[in-house]
């Protein structure tokens, strides 16, 4: 049981480049969610999923995509990387149904544009 | 307006001393649950306690205890006995039941520093 993975660890684009942060747990959880982390900022949050297939915006989603083709993965595009999105991104997971409580969150990605 | 307020940028305690972080959060869901996590010097987010709207005692998990006054909105963490590992910056969160994707907002949180 891995729980939350993401990949890469870390990672250096330049303005303009494309790419995909992975995601994947193996818990089953239906919701995932995607979060930047920004000096003083605390984290925002990207996008979110309910299920295979559905997907919604959070707070910041300007320059994100992503998609949920399976339960298990969830990964997140950079369209054309800015430097302004520069940041360490959290991928995360929970279950659905009664409990609020449990939400488990992936080691992050530690993301660098030039 | 901001749902989670942590006021307390820094704090400072020394070692073996109890310290309380403050947070106060803003809804108007009555179920709702409220997360604290502490994040060390490596990146990774470590939850520590939970606290639901509707749970009539306060949380506590081992050193951890959450002082939630519903009535004020404040869900303040108390760390007992406080060791040099507490060195780290700690998040308050908080969940909505009508939040369609139960993510949760975060604070935007205080460093810890313990000295000995």
């Amino acid at each position: 049981n891995a729980g939350v993975t993401q990949t890469p660890k870390f990672q250096v684009l330049k303005t303009g480049q494309s790419m995909t942060l992975q995601c994947a747990q193996d818990m089953n959880h239906e919701y995932m969610s995607w979060y930047r982390q920004d000096p003083g900022m605390g984290l925002r949050l990207i996008h979110y999923s309910v299920g295979a297939g559905i997907t919604d915006q959070g707070e910041v989603p300007n320059g994100y995509n992503v998609s949920r083709s399976t339960t298990e993965d969830f990964p997140l595009r950079l369209l054309s990387a800015a430097p302004s999105q520069t940041s360490v991104y959290f991928c995360a997971s929970s279950t659905s149904g009664g409990s609020l409580y449990e939400q488990y969150f992936g080691p992050g990605t530690r993301l660098t544009v030039t | 307006a901001q749902k989670i307020t942590q006021t307390q940028p820094g704090m400072f305690v020394q070692e073996k001393e109890a310290v309380t972080l403050d947070c106060t959060y803003d809804t108007s869901d009555p179920s709702y649950g409220l997360f604290w996590y502490k994040q060390p010097s490596s990146g990774e987010m470590i939850f520590l306690i939970y606290q639901g709207s509707y749970d009539q005692q306060n949380a506590t998990e081992g050193r951890y205890s959450l002082n939630f006054q519903k009535a004020r909105k404040s869900a303040n963490l108390v760390i007992s006995a406080s060791q040099l590992g507490d060195s780290a910056m700690y998040f308050c969160a908080m969940r909505e039941r009508n939040q369609a994707g139960t993510a949760l907002i975060f604070g935007k949180g205080t460093t810890l520093s313990v000295s000995s």
